[in-house]
């Protein structure tokens, strides 16, 4: 059974760092795009970041470039996203996901979430 | 990487038929067959119903169907029932490896 585990979320003040994590199992985590989406308090999905197979190549979505960023470790089957200058409008349950081999567009796992709050 | 355009709210009755609508640009939704649809119930995780506009993954009923037309990409769900009563995100490749989601749509089963 695939499974995907975040953690990592919490209190952070205005400008404040956090690192969450998202242990995978289940599956062959090397062999697949992951991502992360988050979810502000009674917001829709937005998309956060991606990174594919291997590490080497990452993507993000403009309100979090130059601040976040993406990595794995295919050793540990774990997932990482570095945030740092973290603003209160970062506030929201980040969720990790994982793509479809066939289909990368497609997210058909997903983690039950941690909810990271920016608040001084 | 302005977010797809969903309408906030869709209902509909037990055993009949509604179309969510989702319109993006020519550098998303229509520049690629890569839509996917998710269910959300509240407080959980997403849920994969619909990819690449068409597709059903395994375990979704039959009862959800994609299509798309230029830049707008639409979820029907047939044979309304009560637990479709949820909120729907449309999502779709943007290029150079960024992703978009739309507003989200919540459905109501009356």
């Amino acid at each position: 059974e695939v499974q995907l585990v975040e953690s990592g979320g919490g209190l952070v003040q205005p400008g404040g760092s956090l690192r969450l994590s998202c242990a995978a199992s289940g599956f062959t985590f090397s062999t697949h795009w992951m991502h992360w989406v988050r979810q502000g308090p009674g917001k829709g999905l937005v998309w956060v970041s991606r990174t594919n197979d291997d590490g080497r190549s990452t993507s993000y979505g403009d309100s979090v470039k130059g601040r976040f960023t993406i990595s794995r470790d295919n050793a540990k089957n774990t997932l990482y996203l570095q945030m740092n200058s973290l603003r209160v409008e970062d506030t929201a349950v980040y969720y990790c996901a994982r793509a479809l081999s066939s289909a990368k567009s497609a997210f058909d796992s997903w983690g039950r979430g941690t909810l990271v709050t920016v608040s001084s | 990487q302005s977010a797809l355009t969903q309408p906030p709210s869709a209902s509909g009755s037990p055993g009949q038929s509604v179309t969510i609508s989702c319109t993006g640009t020519s550098s998303d939704v229509g520049g690629y067959n890569s839509v996917s649809w998710y269910q959300q119930y509240p407080g959980k995780a997403p849920k994969l119903m619909i990819y690449e506009v068409t597709k059903r993954p395994s375990g979704v009923p039959d009862r959800f169907s994609g299509s798309k037309s230029g830049n707008t990409a639409s979820l029907t769900v047939s044979g309304l029932q009560a637990e479709d009563e949820a909120d729907y995100y449309c999502s779709s490749y943007a290029g150079s490896n960024n992703f978009v989601f739309g507003g989200g749509t919540k459905l109501t089963v009356l």
